[in-house]
């Protein structure tokens, strides 16, 4: 069955340190996976998606099908940081729907 | 950018009487659009998708009849929570895709109902 587990409900860290948001996933076809990220009273936005290979706002991914692991990654927190983060993974075919992870809420301190 | 809208932002109704949710993409077209359930300190779940033109796809352990949704327009879908109950409180978000996007979603704000 397809899931997504993001094990960690709160991972709390001070301004400018290293921060690392687990996802793993188990899915037999191919896998898309994002990070979509909701800010304080704002709606889900989409944050990185792993074929794009790029960096937002300081964030990397990299998919390890080895590990079937996409775990977020920032070298330097900073207090606008502070969200909640879903890992999501797409199904292929048919509408591409969304599985989404528990997500992990990030707390930066000053 | 696009921007998903959805209202009514808050309602408040009795048990067993039917709410409607009304979920737009205000600047383009979205043949597909998403609705999902998210619950106090959990995930999104998943409900059913939905296609302009077409009958809802729902997910397993949803029922069809309770959760009644219309794609009528390539810029808006509806859920409707027929007969709600209070277990029904809940924030439903919906999202829409591009036509032309096989994989973003854009997320409405969500609206909160709660059934007393």
């Amino acid at each position: 069955a397809q899931r997504v587990t993001q094990p960690e409900k709160l991972l709390s860290v001070f301004k400018g340190a290293p921060v690392e948001l687990k996802c793993n996933y188990s899915y037999s076809g191919s896998p898309e996976l994002f990070w979509y990220v909701q800010y304080s009273r704002q709606r889900l936005q989409l944050l990185l998606r792993h074929i794009s290979r790029e960096s937002i706002k300081g964030f990397t991914a990299d998919l390890n099908k080895g590990e079937t692991s996409f775990h977020l990654k920032k070298p330097f927190a900073q207090e606008e940081d502070s969200a909640m983060y879903y890992c999501a993974l797409s199904l292929s075919g048919g509408y591409n729907k969304l599985i989404f992870g528990a997500g992990t809420r990030l707390a930066v301190h000053p | 950018g696009a921007v998903v809208s959805q209202h009514p932002s808050r309602v408040i109704c009795k048990s067993g009487t039917s709410v409607k949710i009304e979920c737009r993409s205000l600047d383009f077209q979205a043949t597909t659009m998403f609705w999902y359930r998210q619950f106090p300190k959990k995930s999104l779940m998943l409900m059913a998708t939905s296609n302009e033109g077409s009958k809802a796809t729902y997910e397993q352990g949803v029922e069809k009849d309770k959760f009644l949704i219309n794609h009528a327009s390539l810029t808006l879908s509806t859920l409707t929570v027929t007969s709600a109950h209070p277990e029904d409180s809940s924030f439903y978000i919906c999202s829409a895709r591009l036509k032309t996007s096989s994989y973003e979603q854009y997320f409405g704000p969500g609206t909160r109902l709660t059934v007393t």
